[in-house]
């Protein structure tokens, strides 16, 4: 299994531009998650999705879109970069059943600058 | 007050020492405790897990939960340098409780010095 895959890797955006961060799980997991990270700021919940078709905002999903049309993918999309949001993106997915405890798995990051 | 409340440090130490790490929180309604480890550059990895209250030892890394306090602790024996990183608290309600996400901490950022 190659877990949580992200793409690309590091993109340098110019204001105003849009952009997909590309997610992809192959561990059939139900829940699907974006998170982006600020130095010293912790995780912040951009979006979620329980399952196909069904996506939920977070803490911070001003900016942000999201479709979740397969098991698998999860894209965020970035409509008018702006340089808040300058961050670095995870993506993670976990298996959610009644009764179970959560483990989030994580991908690698994606580093977004915009200028 | 925020939800979860974790010092962002950043702590240094020398090899060999104990490390504590800490965080409270305010929502009595999590009952499952998580660590994940996040080293520089590379997403987060689960490193405990705790459901409600009690210890939990795995090697050289200790999770404590006190529900009472709302406190929970990763306690890190004979540090190393390859501990170096940042650590995570993360905790929830379950999905018996209307399963909202993880609630993450800011993270406490660990040196260990050689």
């Amino acid at each position: 299994n190659a877990g949580v895959t992200q793409t690309p890797k590091f993109r340098i955006l110019k204001i105003g531009q849009s952009m997909t961060l590309q997610c992809t799980q192959d561990m059939n997991h139900n829940y699907m998650y974006w998170y982006r990270q600020d130095p010293g700021m912790g995780l912040k919940l951009i979006y979620y999705s329980v399952g196909a078709g069904i996506t939920d905002k977070g803490e911070v999903p001003n900016g942000y879109n999201v479709s979740r049309s397969t098991t698998e993918d999860f894209p965020l999309r970035l409509e008018l970069a702006a340089p808040s949001q300058t961050s670095v993106y995870f993506c993670a997915s976990s298996y959610i059943t009644s009764g179970a405890q959560e483990t989030q798995y994580f991908g690698p990051g994606t580093r977004l600058l915009v200028l | 007050q925020k939800e979860v409340e974790q010092d962002p440090g950043p702590l240094s130490v020398p090899e060999g020492a104990i490390v504590s790490l800490n965080c409270t929180y305010s929502n009595s309604a999590f009952q499952y405790f998580m660590w994940y480890r996040q080293y520089s550059r590379k997403g987060p990895e689960l490193l405990m897990y705790t459901y409600s209250s009690g210890n939990k030892e795995d090697g050289r890394f200790t999770a404590q939960v006190d529900k009472s306090s709302k406190y929970i602790s990763l306690f890190i024996r004979d540090s190393q340098p390859s501990d170096s990183a940042t650590y995570l608290c993360a905790m929830s309600s379950g999905a018996d409780s209307g399963n909202t996400p993880l609630v993450f901490g800011k993270g406490t950022r660990l040196s260990v010095i050689a």
